[in-house]
C-alpha cells in the first residue's frame, strides 16, 4: 500500500532562517517522489522530484530534498526562508505502477518578517 | 503554451443542480486527473484517464462522472449536486506515470459552492 505522511501541518520560521518540511512515505515499489507548492488561491506548482537518480534533488527557488530509503523520508529544505515562500506544500508519491499519485495532507509554511 | 486550463473558475449551485467542469491541456499528455481539495485533507483523486476514450475511478468517485472524448479535454460532471461536493476542484495532466516525465501539471482550480 502507498501512503504519504507530512509530519507537520503548520511550520513557522523567521525570514532568513532555514526551512525543514518533513515527509515520510510508504510504498511497495521503488517510488517517484515530488514536492509541490501552492500559493493562496493558486494551482499546484512542482518544486522538485525524485525519480531514482541522485538522492539529493535540487528544485526551484533554492529548495532541495533528500531521498533516504532507509528512513523512507523525503524532507524538503531551504537554507534561508524568504517571505515569498509562505505557502502550502504537498509531498506526493507515485509508486510507478498503477495509475495514481498519493498526496500528503499538506504543510502550511508561515514566514515571519 | 497555456498548460492546463479550467473553466469555470467559480460556480455556485443549488442542491440538485447539475454542471460540467472543463479541463483542457495543450501539452499532448496522455494522462489526466480530477482532484478535489478540502481543508486538512490534501488532494483526493476523483477520476482519471490514461488516454482518449478511457476513464477510471479514483479514491472518491461517487457523485461524479467524467468523459475524455478528445485527448486534450477531460470533463467532470456533477449530475445532482450536494453540499458535500462544495470544494476546490483541480485538474492535472502528465506525460507518463513512471520514469522521467511523470510529474503532474495542474490547472488553477475551480471553486464550487453547493447551497
Amino acid at each position: 500500500a502507498q501512503s504519504v505522511t507530512q509530519l507537520d501541518s503548520h511550520v513557522s520560521v523567521s525570514e532568513g532562517t532555514p526551512v525543514l518540511l518533513r515527509c515520510n512515505y510508504s510504498s511497495s515499489y521503488s517510488p517517484s517522489l515530488f514536492w509541490y507548492v501552492q500559493h493562496p488561491n493558486k494551482g499546484l506548482q512542482l518544486l522538485l522530484k525524485y525519480t531514482s537518480a541522485a538522492t539529493l534533488v535540487k528544485g526551484i527557488n533554492g529548495f532541495e530534498a533528500e531521498f533516504k530509503k532507509s528512513e523512507t523520508s523525503f524532507h524538503l529544505t531551504k537554507p534561508s526562508a524568504h517571505m515569498s515562500d509562505a505557502a502550502e506544500y504537498f509531498c506526493v508519491v507515485s509508486p510507478n505502477t498503477g495509475n495514481q499519485f498519493y498526496f500528503g495532507t499538506g504543510t502550511s509554511l508561515t514566514v515571519i518578517p | 503554451n497555456a498548460g492546463v486550463t479550467q473553466t469555470p473558475k467559480f460556480r455556485v449551485l443549488k442542491t440538485g443542480q447539475s454542471m460540467t467542469l472543463l479541463c483542457a491541456q495543450d501539452m499532448n499528455h496522455e494522462y489526466m486527473y480530477w482532484y478535489r481539495q478540502d481543508p486538512g485533507m490534501g488532494l483526493r483523486l476523483i477520476h482519471y484517464s490514461v488516454g482518449e476514450g478511457t476513464t477510471a475511478k479514483g479514491e472518491v468517485p461517487d457523485g461524479y462522472n467524467v468523459s475524455r472524448l478528445k485527448k486534450q479535454n477531460f470533463l467532470l460532471g456533477l449530475e445532482s449536486a450536494a453540499p458535500s461536493q462544495t470544494s476546490v476542484y483541480f485538474c492535472a495532466s502528465s506525460y507518463s506515470l513512471a520514469g522521467f516525465n511523470n510529474e503532474q501539471f495542474f490547472g488553477p482550480g475551480t471553486r464550487l459552492t453547493v447551497l
